[in-house]
């Protein structure tokens, strides 16, 4: 089962311009991460935001999470021919070890 | 420090042999994971542990075995390996509430 829905499922950008992309899940979460995958790489963590928190920045990253619309956004500003990736959201939904629910990801284009 | 290590990173089986994925970390991680990605699809939990000897199941189980006797390694095991299997392997490690580091992935073909 998946609980994170990433929208779109596919962008196209030019370089410089901001990217936004979007994630909805079903349940009540204790996080929710962000992730990025070049291809034909492992996924690197970008940033955690937690239940209690609604922005959070990291560098050119701006991740923003709505519990009352069970959703979030990641904002790239200022894209990068180096941030064409695939990006997931993923949701942590309990305490302990944390089994952590991945979207189908975004795939992220950005054109020089 | 190295992070994440996944052995080996290509591997083609014939139906029914067996193998071992190798994750070893270096961060003193508590939590390690395996997951398998397909393609169209995320990531889905195969096995995970919350420390040494100690091992649980994840979302997708069947076919696979894992043990965790040293704190810093995490095996999956494939017992009779099935075209269905075909998959990349990531292993993953974090510390408790924190952020998945994840490995470089093993590419596994069953013919």
């Amino acid at each position: 089962s998946q609980q994170g829905e990433e929208d779109p499922q596919a962008l196209s950008i030019q370089e410089g311009e901001n990217a936004t992309m979007n994630c909805s899940y079903k349940t009540s979460i204790n996080n929710l991460q962000w992730y990025r995958q070049n291809s034909g790489r492992g996924l690197v963590h970008l940033i955690l935001i937690r239940s209690n928190e609604r922005e959070k920045h990291s560098g050119r990253l701006r991740v923003t999470l709505d519990t009352s619309k069970k959703s979030s956004s990641l904002l790239i500003t200022a894209s990068r021919a180096a941030d064409t990736a695939s990006y997931f959201c993923a949701t942590v939904t309990g305490e302990g070890a944390q089994k952590l629910v991945f979207g189908q990801g975004t795939r992220l284009t950005i054109n020089p | 420090n190295a992070g994440v290590t996944q052995t080996p990173k290509f591997r083609v089986l014939k139906t029914g042999q067996s193998m071992t994925l190798l994750c070893a970390q270096d961060m003193n991680h508590e939590y390690m994971y395996w997951y398998r990605q397909d393609p169209g699809m995320g990531l889905r939990l195969i096995h995970y542990s919350v420390g040494e000897g100690t091992t649980a199941k994840g979302e997708v189980p069947d076919g696979y075995n894992v043990s965790r006797l040293k704190k810093q390694n995490f095996l999956l095991g494939l017992e009779s390996a099935a075209p269905s299997q075909t998959s990349v392997y990531f292993c993953a490690s974090s510390q408790p509430g924190q952020g998945r580091h994840f490995g470089a992935g093993t590419r596994l073909s069953v013919l």
